[in-house]
């Protein structure tokens, strides 16, 4: 069975710019869930998307925003992109559902660099 | 809000060596408890879970109690291999509407000398 792919791997933009990721879960899986790392932040959950809807949203501005299609797979957006948004965006994926915990598969990420 | 602090990196050690790294949490109800494992220019991979208290959790030589009553989850690990190095990341996970937030500590990363 594939992983979780993310896309691009690495991208560079220039501040003001606005960029989409990508994120193709496991086949069957219907949760995908987001996460930026930064080594002063850390690991901080952005949004998760269940069945086409954000079921729940992290503390970040409104210029990150996301979406899943029927297939499953994510895209996330950010606008007016800032340097302080340079950071690994890590995709993560589960069957989803509700009641028992479904483990998370992450993606390799993708590395956006603002310059 | 919930949290998970654990200690600073890095961790310097030798092969064979013991090794702890240190976790605590902070939350309201039963959260599940996690230790995921990042390799250099990788994504997350889940090292070992725990979902109620005084479970244990193992994969691959390394271990994890769930302690309620000190709200800690301590990863151990009897004999290191160069292999092992990576950072490291508690994590915890409290059941809610979502399955999808879970709360990390900064991570420590762990480096084995042969």
């Amino acid at each position: 069975k594939a992983g979780v792919t993310q896309t691009p791997r690495y991208l560079i933009k220039t501040r003001g710019q606005q960029v989409t990721l990508s994120c193709s879960p496991i086949s069957g899986h219907r949760s995908v869930s987001w996460y930026q790392q930064t080594p002063g932040q850390g690991l901080q959950f952005l949004f998760e998307y269940f069945s086409e809807t954000q079921r729940n949203k992290g503390n970040f501005p409104g210029r990150f925003s996301g979406r899943q299609f029927s297939n499953s797979r994510s895209e996330m957006n950010v606008s007016t992109l800032e340097l302080g948004d340079s950071a690994l965006y890590l995709c993560a994926s589960s069957p989803g559902g509700t009641g028992a915990y479904n483990e998370q598969f992450f993606g390799p990420g993708t590395r956006l660099t603002v310059l | 809000g919930d949290s998970v602090t654990q200690m600073e990196g890095p961790v310097t050690l030798s092969e064979e060596a013991f090794l702890t790294i240190n976790c605590t949490y902070t939350a309201t109800g039963y959260p599940s408890l996690f230790w995921y494992v990042q390799y250099p220019g990788e994504g997350l991979q889940l090292l070992l879970k725990a979902t109620k208290a005084d479970d244990k959790g193992s994969n691959k030589g390394f271990e994890a109690t769930y302690r309620k009553e000190t709200t800690s989850f301590h990863l151990e690990k009897g004999s290191v291999q160069v292999s092992d190095s990576a950072v490291y990341f508690c994590a915890l996970l409290n059941y809610g509407g979502s399955q999808g937030n879970l709360i990390f500590g900064k991570g420590t990363k762990l480096s084995v000398k042969p």
